[in-house]
Order: structure tokens, then sequence, then C-alpha cells
């Protein structure tokens, strides 16, 4: 069974440190995205990788940094944690293929980290 | 940029009933995929169905399908003979390439017994 796995499901956090979020797919998928999720606006893209050391900012980057060392890695970084950042945060995985390709472009998702930060 | 609505933030249905859920969409890409995922009460989000823009015919899931309407920039989601396990967030959302997803804001649907 195909599994994204993320490390933390639930994490308190004080403002000003340094948070880690880790994502792990088993599945050799090229893509892994970061996506945060607040009720009434859905979810949000942070960044996205499709591939090892490459990444792309999504629609709300900021206060955000990742890490893809290795192809099953995908990790999120706040910085310095602010209030405004407790929410939600899911990760996602899938193959690369053209937009028409069979089996790809379907996002397989972790079961999310629900960040607080006092 | 894409943008996709939900403009049903709540909706209820009863067990065995039919309920239908709206989402329209907007974009100038005439080449895209559109998604309905399921998002159940603290367990991850699956995918329920999907379209491709290119196809004239609905998809349809065992009890779910589609009522694609390109030209009206429409994409909803029937859910028939509706169960207890049904109950859960559902977000359309949008691709048109390298994955990425936008997403709507949602609609929670609950299945009351």
């Amino acid at each position: 069974d195909v599994k994204v796995t993320q490390s933390s499901r639930y994490l308190v956090k004080r403002t000003g440190e340094k948070v880690f979020l880790e994502c792990v797919q088993d599945m050799d998928h090229e893509n892994m995205f970061w996506y945060r999720q607040d009720p009434g606006l859905g979810l949000r893209l942070i960044y996205f990788s499709y591939d090892v050391k490459m990444k792309e900012k999504g629609d709300i980057p900021e206060g955000y940094s990742v890490s893809r060392e290795k192809k099953e890695r995908f990790s999120l970084i706040l910085e310095s944690a602010s209030t405004n950042q407790t929410s939600m945060y899911l990760c996602a995985s899938s193959l690369w293929g053209r937009l028409y390709s069979s089996g790809a472009n379907v996002l397989t998702f972790g079961a999310g980290s629900r960040l607080t930060v006092l | 940029a894409q943008t996709v609505t939900q403009s049903q933030p709540e909706m209820s249905v009863q067990e065995a009933e039919t309920v239908t859920l709206s989402c329209t969409y907007d974009t100038s890409e005439n080449n895209y995929y559109l998604f309905w995922y399921k998002q159940p009460p603290s367990r991850q989000m699956i995918l329920v169905i999907r379209q491709e823009a290119y196809k004239q015919q609905n998809a349809t899931e065992n009890r779910f399908s589609v009522n694609f309407q390109k030209a009206a920039k429409s994409f909803s989601l029937k859910i028939s003979d509706s169960q207890l396990g049904d109950t859960a967030m559902y977000f359309c959302a949008f691709m048109k390439s390298l994955g990425r997803l936008t997403f709507g804001e949602g609609t929670q649907l609950t299945v009351n017994p």
C-alpha cells in the first residue's frame, strides 16, 4: 500500500522557534508538495518539488522554506514560527507525467501535521 | 491565475438519498484536469473522481459521478445512495500542469441516519 508519512501529527511550538515538518513517501514519486489547510480557505500550495534539490514556490511561500535532498523526503521549514502559521499542513506526492498521462498527477496525501504556534 | 469556488460550505443529506455538491472554476486554459477529493474526519485526503477536460463524457466511479460543463466552467459531484461513511469534507480541485492543484474552499457533507 502506497504511503506518504508525515513525521508529526500534532506539534506545539513557541513564536520564534525553528520548526521542521518532515514528509516521506515510499512510492518513488518525482513530485512532492506542501499545502496548508485553513477553514474556509481550502488548501493552498506553499512549495513543491519535481526532483531532488529542485523546488518551486507555490502560492504562499512567505515565511517557509523547503529541502529535498533525497527523492523520498521533502521537508518544510519555518525559520521563525509565528502565530499566523498555526494551521494544518499536508504533504502530498505524485508521479511526474504529462497532463493526461495515466496514473500521473494524482496526488497521494499524508495524514497531516497540525501545528499550533503559541 | 486559476480559481476554484465551492459555494456550499455545508450540506447534509439523509442516508440512501442523493446529493449534489457544486463547484465552479475560472481558467483560460483548454487542457486541464478536474478532481474531487474527500477528507473524512481525522483521516487523510483521498481521491474520489477525476475528469479530463478534453473528454465530453462525464466520469463515474460507482456511486460517484460528475456533471462537467466545460463552457459553463462547472464541475459538480453527485453522490447517489449516500452512506454514513460519505460524511467528509469534499474539495474540488483544478490542475493544469506539473501536478499543481488549486483547491476550492471545501464543502462539509454530513450524511444523517
